[in-house]
């Protein structure tokens, strides 16, 4: 596509319930990203896919949070048994390579607001 | 332990005049340096960037700033347009094998027509 695909662009959902995000990258960016954004706060690494290589999930603050990418492409972030301190903006981002998104940046989607109630 | 710091939440300049935003790190080993433009309800959109080999990159109305030394970053907006209003955030790269981006907690500009 044109650009970063996010679904849902909002969701509700009781506290202990699972949840999935999607995000469908740009055709042809090797590299996706997960951030989020939680109130006041400045975009927080989640995790990092490049093509084939391991991801980096340095970034997930629990246990409950797992992320995948299937075929190099589309990528779903799962967070179980939600928790009110989840609730927050996440982002989605890719970019052509590794290289490119040094100096030139990621494109981000539009995000998914998350609220756990 | 904050290592990129933006220490104004916000920003008021009248259409015309420069917008200087500011940002501070603490890593010296930070190799690159970008800025983001975010509008409510859209994900931020990259705007102009510096490697640490270069103390100035310029692009039409907006210049990065590179002090190695202070480990200090800003960005110029000038002519600022009531257009420019939004949250700008300053991000660090470590470079080498790793992509990741560390963001500051943004500073909210706005132009006043």
């Amino acid at each position: 596509g044109a650009g970063v695909s996010q679904s849902p662009s909002n969701k509700v959902t009781e506290k202990g319930k699972d949840v999935e995000l999607r995000c469908d990258p740009i055709s042809g960016h090797t590299a996706l990203y997960w951030y989020r954004q939680s109130l006041g706060q400045g975009l927080e690494f989640l995790i990092y896919f490049q093509g084939n290589s391991a991801p980096d999930k340095s970034g997930l603050p629990s246990d409950r949070f797992s992320a995948e990418r299937t075929g190099g492409s589309v990528s779903t972030l799962t967070i179980q048994r939600t928790q009110q301190e989840d609730s927050a903006v996440y982002l989605c981002a890719s970019s052509l390579d590794n290289s490119a998104g040094k100096l030139y940046g990621y494109t981000f989607g539009s995000g998914t607001r998350l609220t756990v109630v | 332990d904050q290592q990129v710091k933006q220490n104004s939440p916000s920003l008021s300049v009248q259409e015309g005049r420069i917008s200087i935003l500011n940002c501070d790190y603490t890593n010296s080993m930070f190799d690159y340096f970008l800025w983001y433009k975010k509008y409510p309800a859209e994900g931020p959109t990259f705007l102009i960037s510096i490697s640490s080999i270069k103390d100035k990159n310029e692009d039409g109305r907006f210049t990065v700033f590179l002090n190695k030394s202070a480990k200090h970053l800003s960005l110029h907006i000038v002519p600022s347009q009531p257009g420019d209003s939004a949250v700008y955030f300053c991000a660090v790269n470590y470079g080498g094998a790793t992509n990741k981006l560390i963001f500051g907690t943004g500073t909210l500009l706005a132009v006043q027509p």
